[in-house]
């Protein structure tokens, strides 16, 4: 069945600890995004990445690190530095060449929470 | 870089009625703008897409307009039903770059 996985689904942490999200796609595309969703301010670009070894920051990326070692997977580490990461991260990928549609495949998302 | 804004924050319709969303992009280099769909606890979802070269989209009940020359695009939902409740966001790009997507619209659909 293909599709994207993220996970955990949720996530509790204390604050001053670092967490990495995790994204994997089996889709075979190129492209893969993390976005941050807070209620009323949409989606927000954290990082993305158009090829393995590479990478963008996107609006949001203070306090987040990505790596593309395989182009199945994405992970995101929110740092400490993050000053408030309570929120729902969403993982996406696409297209990036060939037969370009455009639209973006969600993952089901990951609800962080620091306590 | 690339700011979407999205009108309204919420919209009441009753049911059958039309439902517009209005969006307005600020780089004139974007040249595909999507439009998601999240129902409650879901992930977003495309439902409908269009690219610069091309005015207008339809598909069934639902159809985007795109005016390059104002940067600004709608989406247009008539015939109104329950299961069209959800937020729905715009979204622009430019090629293969990244995805800006506006702040979304909550429609509710009272039957």
């Amino acid at each position: 069945d293909g599709g994207i996985t993220q996970s955990p689904k949720y996530l509790f942490r204390k604050e001053g600890q670092n967490v990495t999200l995790s994204c994997e796609q089996n889709l075979n595309h190129d492209a893969m995004y993390w976005y941050r969703q807070d209620p009323g301010q949409g989606l927000r670009l954290i990082y993305y990445s158009q090829i393995v070894n590479d990478f963008q920051k996107g609006d949001i990326a203070e306090g987040y690190r990505v790596s593309r070692e395989k182009k199945e997977s994405f992970p995101l580490t929110v740092t400490s530095a993050q000053k408030n990461p309570t929120a729902f991260y969403l993982c996406a990928s696409r297209e990036s060449s060939g037969a370009y549609t455009g639209e973006l495949f969600f993952g089901e998302g990951s609800r962080l929470t620091v306590l | 870089g690339e700011n979407v804004e999205q009108h309204p924050s919420t919209l009441s319709v009753q049911e059958g009625d039309s439902a517009v969303i209005k969006c307005t992009y600020s780089d004139s280099a974007s040249n595909y703008f999507p439009w998601y769909k999240q129902e409650l606890g879901k992930r977003p979802q495309l439902i409908i897409d269009i690219r610069s070269n091309v005015g207008e989209k339809k598909d069934q009940r639902i159809a985007v307009t795109l005016n390059k020359t104002a940067k600004h695009f709608s989406l247009h939902i008539t015939e109104t039903q329950p299961e069209d409740s959800a937020v729905y966001f715009c979204a622009a790009s430019e090629g293969y770059q990244k995805v800006t997507f506006g702040t979304g619209t909550k429609l509710q659909v009272i039957p």
